[in-house]
């Protein structure tokens, strides 16, 4: 069946560290991912998608992601944390590319000053 | 450009009443899509409204139902509610229905069940 995990419901990272948030996705086909964020008490903000056109996609708030396809993976990441990073995170992904949109759980980042 | 915004914020409700929540469109938008996110876990896909038609359909049963209007806007409406349907209810709205169309998403309504 087809799904998307990620790894860890909370993330805790310094002020200034690496963030690495981890996904993984199940499909039979190349699939288009989606990495939202969700602040408290709003809806859901687009950081980044893949549609196959590139492995690397850069996104907003300096975020990027990498399609593995060998790995099935597909995880976010920025190189230095801000405060105002503290959010929850979703990795989304279209299966099938006829399916609708199938979120994983969320990883909560914690920034640590 | 307006964004995707939604009625009411909040809302209480008790065992077998009915509700109805309403959602207003990105300028431009002809597809609708509801989700419900229950606490702590990753928004769940109700169904989808491309022209005003259902365009897809999730794994919920038919007492949830929806409407799209001639404007776009929309409605979630859910009959004989359970406490489970406790939970934030996200539209998101997009240009077209096509496979990696990004959706906008507008802030939710929270529902409670009591």
């Amino acid at each position: 069946a087809q799904s998307v995990t990620q790894l860890g419901s909370h993330v805790s990272v310094s002020e200034g560290a690496l963030v690495l948030l981890r996904c993984n996705y199940s499909s039979s086909v190349p699939p288009y991912l989606f990495w939202y964020v969700q602040y408290p008490n709003q809806g859901l903000q687009l950081l980044l998608k893949y549609t196959s056109a590139a492995t690397l996609v850069k996104g907003i708030n300096g975020f990027e992601a990498e399609f593995k396809k060998s790995e099935t993976s597909f995880h976010l990441t920025k190189p230095s944390a801000h405060m105002s990073d503290a959010a929850e995170y979703f990795c989304a992904g279209e299966m099938n590319r006829d399916d609708k949109i199938i979120f994983g759980k969320g990883t909560r980042l914690h920034i640590l000053p | 450009e307006t964004g995707v915004t939604q009625s009411p914020t909040h809302l209480i409700k008790t065992r077998g009443q009915q509700v109805t929540l309403r959602c207003s469109s990105q300028s431009g938008h002809n597809t609708v899509s509801w989700y419900q996110q229950a606490l702590g876990q990753g928004p769940q896909f109700i169904f989808q409204y491309y022209r005003e038609e259902e365009n897809g359909r999730g794994n919920f049963p038919p007492r949830f139902s929806g409407l799209q209007f001639p404007n776009y806007s929309s409605e979630l409406n859910v009959n004989a509610l359970e406490l489970d349907d406790s939970a934030l209810y996200l539209c998101a709205s997009s240009l077209g229905d096509r496979s990696g169309d990004t959706q906008y998403f507008g802030p939710g309504t929270r529902l409670t069940v009591l």
